[in-house]
């Protein structure tokens, strides 16, 4: 079935450094790929989205790329702010069927300190 | 901006009790699903809905759980008997159409079953 790995948390930076949160994937058709974003106390958020391989989605500073070679969909940002403190979820959906339901990842929680 | 919502946003039931969570999708949306996350797990997938019917259910959504659109706006969950093991975050979710379509996630309902 369906699956998706992403890189363990906690991760803790400081204010201005670079952050990347490794995503890779497993499915059966040709997935879309999201990052959803879960500040404290709150649902999800959708991030960014990629639909097709080689897509770029980008939001709020944040980038990353559907690469269908790799199975990979890696969230960087190049200057993270304390308000980027989250919990991130990469998902993907595979439209096969009738049925496009989200499969997640374990989620990654990121700190960011002043 | 249009967006799901969930009530009640906190539930505190009795073991073997019955709760109803609710749900209003964004008016013009056609798929819908519940969504579950343990404390400090992932998101889980419970079912979708489409059509007025269940479209695919996961292996935690048994016979103790049931799915309704009563009246075209409302989407709830019943849980006949609760246990302890259901004590989690349930998220609604909706899209508007089929394949690559974003859905949107609804602010959750903590149940607390004691």
């Amino acid at each position: 079935g369906d699956s998706v790995t992403q890189m363990e948390g906690p991760v803790t930076l400081s204010e201005e450094a670079f952050l990347t949160i490794n995503c890779t994937y497993t499915a059966t058709g040709y997935p879309s790929l999201f990052w959803y974003v879960q500040y404290p106390g709150e649902g999800l958020q959708l991030l960014l989205k990629a639909t097709k391989a080689d897509d770029k989605g980008s939001n709020k500073g944040f980038e990353a790329t559907y690469r269908k070679e790799t199975t990979s969909f890696h969230l960087e940002k190049g200057s993270v702010q304390v308000s980027d403190s989250a919990v991130y979820f990469c998902a993907l959906s595979d439209p096969g069927g009738s049925n496009y339901k989200l499969t997640f990842g374990k989620g990654t929680l990121l700190t960011v300190n002043p | 901006e249009p967006e799901v919502t969930q009530t009640p946003s906190h539930q505190v039931t009795q073991m073997g009790q019955e709760v109803i969570l609710r749900c209003v999708p964004i008016s013009n949306h056609l798929y819908f699903y519940w969504y579950r996350q343990i404390l400090g797990q992932k998101v889980e997938f419970l079912v979708s809905f489409y059509n007025n019917e269940i479209s695919e259910k996961s292996e935690i959504f048994d016979d103790q759980f049931s799915v309704e659109r009563p009246d075209g706006s409302n989407f709830t969950l019943k849980i006949r008997s609760t246990k302890l093991e259901d004590s989690a975050m349930y998220f609604c979710a909706s899209h508007r159409l089929a394949s690559r379509d974003t859905q949107y996630f609804g602010p959750g309902t903590r149940l607390t079953v004691l």
